[in-house]
């Protein structure tokens, strides 16, 4: 019972530097989400897939690319890294039509230098 | 979509009823209420949703008002694994939303701290 599974867990960039943040989900779900949380606010949607071969932007697509490479991966790109990028992203899945119950992974923390 | 008001913090005894209040005066009627919980590092997980009537499960029961305008949650018997930040939310539901679908909006929660 995996779930939604996201690595890696922690990762430090430099400015400039590019990296691909991967999730992929067990559940046959139709929908991935990515989500940033900074501290002591709220998660901010950043991209969604609402089935395989779809994407679409969120609140905070800016800097930020995802590919949806089949009905379990949704991955996330930063194509060059930027410091106001240091987050927590969450990676999470749900079946469409589920009234918006989720399921989220464990989260990357990503530090940007 | 409707926000909500959640008040920052609550405390709780281990073994004692946690009742979180939310209040969401401008929720139209298609809005169901949705309860959320993150804890320390981890994702959010879901705990309860509901529209109009009581909902309760295994994790929780959710009491509506009768004018929508406002929900508890409530922790039956809180443990101190349910220290967390909860979020109310309120949203639309249904299939096939386009550009809203997912979009849940968060806000900052209730941090709720049971001690021993």
């Amino acid at each position: 019972n995996a779930g939604v599974t996201q690595t890696p867990k922690f990762q430090v960039l430099k400015t400039g530097q590019s990296m691909t943040l991967q999730c992929a989900q067990d559940m046959n779900h139709n929908s991935m989400y990515w989500y940033r949380q900074d501290p002591g606010m709220g998660l901010r949607l950043i991209y969604y897939s609402a089935s395989e071969g779809t994407t679409d932007k969120g609140e905070v697509p800016n800097g930020y690319n995802v590919s949806r490479l089949n009905k379990r991966e949704f991955s996330l790109r930063l194509e060059s890294a930027a410091p106001s990028q240091t987050s927590v992203y969450f990676c999470a899945s749900g079946p469409t039509g589920s009234q918006e119950k989720l399921f989220f992974g464990s989260g990357t923390q990503l530090s940007v230098l | 979509d409707a926000k909500t008001t959640q008040p920052p913090s609550m405390d709780c005894a281990e073994g004692r009823a946690a009742n979180l209040p939310c209040n969401h005066s401008t929720i139209s009627g298609n809005e169901y209420v949705y309860w959320y919980r993150q804890i320390h590092s981890q994702g959010p997980q879901y705990i309860i949703h509901g529209l109009k009537n009581n909902e309760t499960n295994e994790m929780a029961s959710l009491i509506i008002t009768e004018d929508r305008k406002s929900s508890t949650l409530i922790l039956p018997h809180a443990t101190l694994r349910d220290t967390a930040v909860y979020y109310c939310i309120v949203r639309v539901a249904g299939v096939d939303r386009g550009s809203t679908l997912g979009r849940l909006y968060f806000g900052r929660g209730t941090q709720l701290t049971v001690w021993p």
